[in-house]
């Protein structure tokens, strides 16, 4: 079954910049989207179609999609961006998720 | 706005079944499939299945054939989600999410989620 790779945890200090990967054979040839979830509270996406933002997320928030790997950016980070993020992709009509990345302001 | 609205938090015993609903609000019911995904305490997200309300046409994860039920009230815009022979690690949250088809499916909003807890 496909598989999406997320590394654990990333740390970044206020306003500096943010990145999140996600790795998956040819996830490039793919869509790839975004979810933040912060504790308590239900997925929020942030990110689809690679790089489209949904109405309501502020600019700092983007995303690439290349060759096997996806990338979530954020620009200008805020104590309030931190929060778990989840990569989703399709695979043969699968919804497949990546294992989570928790994201720490500090 | 759109809005997923789920049930309470239920406590089940081992071998028990359990029926989460969700209701839809602010949009076509019929128009948008619904997904179910679950969530084990300080883990990730796991895919389940999804329903077309439209239709009432399902599709189940591999890991839950069997022990998964998906259905819909149209006229009441709700759909439930019922797991039959529950066990521990069936401990979780459980969300609805709408399914948006944007070039892919994403999922926006979610339902605010039901814990789901099974013990002996």
């Amino acid at each position: 079954s496909y598989e999406l790779t997320q590394p654990p945890s990333v740390s970044v200090s206020p306003g500096q910049t943010a990145s999140i990967t996600c790795s998956g054979d040819k996830l490039g040839d793919k869509y790839a989207g975004w979810y933040q979830q912060k504790p308590g509270q239900s997925p929020v996406l942030v990110i689809y179609q690679n790089n489209k933002r949904p109405s309501g997320i502020p600019e700092r928030f983007s995303g690439s999609n290349s060759g096997n790997t996806a990338t979530l950016t954020i620009s200008g980070t805020q104590a309030m961006d931190e929060a778990d993020y989840y990569c989703q992709a399709w695979d043969s009509s699968t919804v497949v998720f990546g294992g989570g990345t928790k994201l720490t302001v500090l | 706005q759109v809005q997923l609205v789920q049930s309470g938090a239920e406590v089940k015993k081992t071998g028990a079944s359990v029926k989460v609903s969700c209701k839809a609000s602010g949009y076509p019911f019929v128009s948008f499939d619904i997904y179910w995904v679950r969530q084990a305490s300080g883990q990730g997200l796991e895919w389940m299945g999804w329903i077309n309300p439209n239709s009432g046409n399902t599709g189940y994860g591999q890991k839950f054939q069997g022990r998964v039920t998906m259905t819909r009230n149209i006229s009441i815009s709700t759909v439930y989600m019922e797991l039959s022979s529950l066990r521990s690690e069936d401990t979780a949250v459980y969300y609805c999410a709408r399914m948006v088809v944007l070039a892919a499916g994403w999922f926006d909003p979610w339902g605010q989620g039901t814990l789901v807890s099974v013990s002996s």
